[in-house]
């Protein structure tokens, strides 16, 4: 069965440092996105990509991060200046064909970035 | 604007119990609802989802919900717990339906669900 991965499942950075998550959807799929979850909190929407373009972003996605479909199949987020709040567990997500589809994401196991 | 109400931030049954995990929903058109699960240090999983079609949807595990539009409510059940049931728990609005829509979800606090034996 398909499926979303993500690398690395866990990283340990130090503030002020950049770090790429990555991401590898599902093959056929055009729509992608990044969430977060802070320890004991709910997941929150950050960013939503299609058409090789943010297609729209929260308030969470500030000038310190980005998002690129670098080679058709990686769907990387990159933080560029890391804080102590930006650990979390980041979860990407692919869906499929627009029109024929039900809403349903389908998610990573997450990677964990824990900053230090 | 769309957003999802979990009721109890945790629950506590006895395994061989029913189960009741509440969730309101707010949405200005139909939307799209789901459950997921997170188990300890794993990823989102689906449990199940209404899109406009039966109202009582089936999922995995034993676990169904039902979909009641005049009180807004996407309750999750399951007849009988078991121990491999304890997780998080997410109701999940799509803004899927809008005419502007990306696709994104709106997720609610969670219920932890805990299964005493």
């Amino acid at each position: 069965e398909p499926e979303v991965t993500q690398t690395p499942s866990h990283q340990v950075t130090q503030m002020g440092q950049e770090v790429i998550l990555h991401c590898v959807p599902i093959s056929n799929h055009l729509y992608f996105y990044w969430y977060r979850q802070i320890l004991g909190q709910k997941v929150e929407f950050l960013v939503s990509f299609y058409n090789n373009e943010i297609s729209e972003k929260s308030e969470i996605f500030d000038d310190q991060f980005s998002v690129e479909r670098p080679d058709g199949s990686n769907f990387t987020l990159k933080i560029r200046s890391t804080k102590l709040e930006d650990s979390a567990m980041y979860f990407c997500a692919s869906t499929g064909v627009w029109w024929a589809n039900t809403g349903e994401l389908f998610f990573g196991e997450g990677s964990r970035l824990t900053v230090l | 604007a769309q957003s999802v109400t979990q009721l109890d931030s945790h629950v506590s049954v006895s395994e061989g119990t029913p189960v009741l995990l509440r969730c309101n929903y707010s949405s200005s058109y139909s939307p799209s609802l789901f459950w997921y699960v997170q188990h300890p240090n794993k990823g989102l999983q689906l449990l199940l989802k209404y899109t406009s079609a039966a109202t009582l949807v089936k999922g995995i595990n034993g676990f169904e919900a039902e979909f009641k539009k005049s009180e807004t409510s996407f309750h999750l059940t399951k007849p009988s717990a078991h121990m491999s049931d304890a997780a998080e728990y997410f109701c999940v609005v799509s803004d899927f339906g809008r005419s502007s829509n990306t696709g994104k979800l709106i997720f609610g606090q969670g219920t932890t669900l805990q299964v005493k034996p």
